[in-house]
């Protein structure tokens, strides 16, 4: 079974600039999380999405910050403008469940805001 | 900002030692977790608890739900050089809820 996936797996933007980043969940996973990872910190939850709902999204900055899930499958989050407390790793997490515990998770995107 | 803190910060030990590691809580959790993230990767849940008390087992890994649901401990016995991770803990205050992660308790394995 493909585990989730994620691109790009580096990236480096300057201050302002907009980055995208995708995700493919696991096959018949109906949640989708959306992690950011600040260097020696453990995950933080951005937005959860169930199916192509937001269920979650307390913790986004909704300002730069956006998220989508259209087709209830791939996600894309997106940060409009960047800025250098951006920099981090974005995880992609899934799992088949709603409120699972058990979720799945990428190998992440490494964003460095220089 | 961390709800929950883990405790060290970062091991440096013989292979063959075992190794101890917590996570506390101000508040009650009634599902706890251990992951165990490897560099460039994500983290890979090791351990699920969903009672007080409870105590299991993963191989070389045994954690257990702290009885005051406050707090949970992760035991690794006789390390070895593939250890080397940083081990998180993450809690779940009620059903529906979102996780939780602790910033991480960094090991190094010397062979």
């Amino acid at each position: 079974e493909a585990g989730v996936a994620q691109s790009p797996r580096y990236k480096i933007i300057e201050k302002r600039q907009s980055v995208a980043f995708w995700c493919n969940p696991i096959s018949g996973h109906a949640t989708l999380y959306w992690y950011q990872q600040i260097l020696g910190q453990g995950p933080k939850l951005l937005i959860q999405f169930q199916n192509n709902g937001v269920v979650d999204d307390s913790q986004l900055p909704k300002d730069r910050f956006s998220a989508e899930r259209l087709k209830g499958v791939d996600s894309t989050l997106k940060i409009q403008p960047a800025k250098l407390e951006d920099s981090a790793v974005y995880l992609c997490a899934s799992s088949f469940r709603a409120f699972q515990e058990t979720q799945y998770f990428g190998p992440g995107t490494r964003l460095l805001v220089l | 900002g961390q709800q929950l803190n883990q405790s060290p910060q970062s091991m440096f030990i013989q292979e063959g030692e075992d190794v101890s590691m917590n996570c506390t809580s101000s508040s009650i959790f009634n599902t706890w977790l251990w992951y165990k993230q490897e560099p460039g990767e994500g983290p890979v849940l090791l351990i699920a608890l969903y009672k007080a008390g409870e105590l299991t087992s993963n191989g070389r890994l045994t954690a257990q739900f702290g009885i005051t649901r406050k707090d949970s401990f992760l035991n690794i016995s006789a390390s070895i050089p593939s250890d080397v991770g940083i081990y998180f803990c993450a809690g779940q205050r009620e059903y529906g809820n979102k996780l939780v992660f602790g910033a991480g308790t960094i090991l190094r394995v010397k062979s």
